[in-house]
């Protein structure tokens, strides 16, 4: 299985950077997510990686290293709207199951 | 757009009652899919592994005779909450997984409300 921790709350302010990470063990790594969820919506997904590196999607960013079990989302240029649970997820490489962490809660300041 | 489409959005029913929620892949063929529950200010709950012309595969303590799924085409998983108590009232989402580029999107979730 996975064991899965990210922080639980992080606020910024609107234009600034965070990042937001995610430390992971599991038995077996076939890529790890990051997703959006606004609140009473579905997740939506932002990213995916499975191989080390950083991987750049418009305003946001996903980074994975493998060997550390470790990955982050940043996201820069803070807006209002990007106020947000963050879900990291890492999947089974044998059933392809999607073990999510917590969530981090992030709120945007004027 | 919507890559996975889920429905109905919105549910209200009876206890005693079934629901059935459909979830459909609509640029993909997706061979698994799963479906999760959550609840407020909860993280996603995995409750069952969805496979294409086969059995699902329930997570522990999930009744499989109470949540019913059918994976009858390559793109169309279905839930049925059988008998349904208030208990059973919750945030349900279903994913699919595109083989071909390994990606897993969300479908828009169901949230039933149980009388």
């Amino acid at each position: 299985g996975q064991n899965i921790d990210q922080p639980t709350e992080m606020t910024a302010t609107e234009g600034a950077i965070v990042q937001i990470n995610c430390t992971y063990q599991t038995s077996g790594f076939n890529g790890l997510f990051w997703y959006q969820q606004h609140a009473g919506e579905a997740p939506t997904f932002l990213s995916y990686n499975v191989l080390d590196g950083l991987e750049e999607k418009g305003r946001f960013s996903s980074f994975l290293s493998r060997s550390k079990g470790y990955s982050y989302l940043l996201l820069k240029e803070l807006q209002m709207k990007d106020s947000a649970s963050y879900l990291c997820a890492v999947r089974d490489r044998v059933d392809y199951k999607l073990s999510f962490g917590a969530g981090t809660t992030v709120t945007v300041r004027a | 757009g919507a890559v996975v489409s889920q429905h109905p959005s919105w549910v209200i029913c009876k206890s005693g009652t079934s629901v059935k929620i459909e979830c459909r892949s609509l640029d993909f063929q997706a061979t698994t899919m799963f479906w999760y529950r959550q609840f407020p200010k909860q993280s996603l709950m995995l409750m069952a592994t969805s496979n294409e012309g086969s059995k699902a595969t329930y997570e522990q303590g999930v009744e499989k005779d109470k949540f019913l799924i059918n994976h009858a085409s390559l793109t169309l998983s279905t839930l049925t909450v059988t008998s349904a108590h208030p208990e059973d009232s919750s945030f349900y989402i279903c994913s699919a997984h595109n083989r071909n580029t390994g990606e897993l999107f969300f479908g828009e979730g169901s949230r039933l409300t149980v009388l």
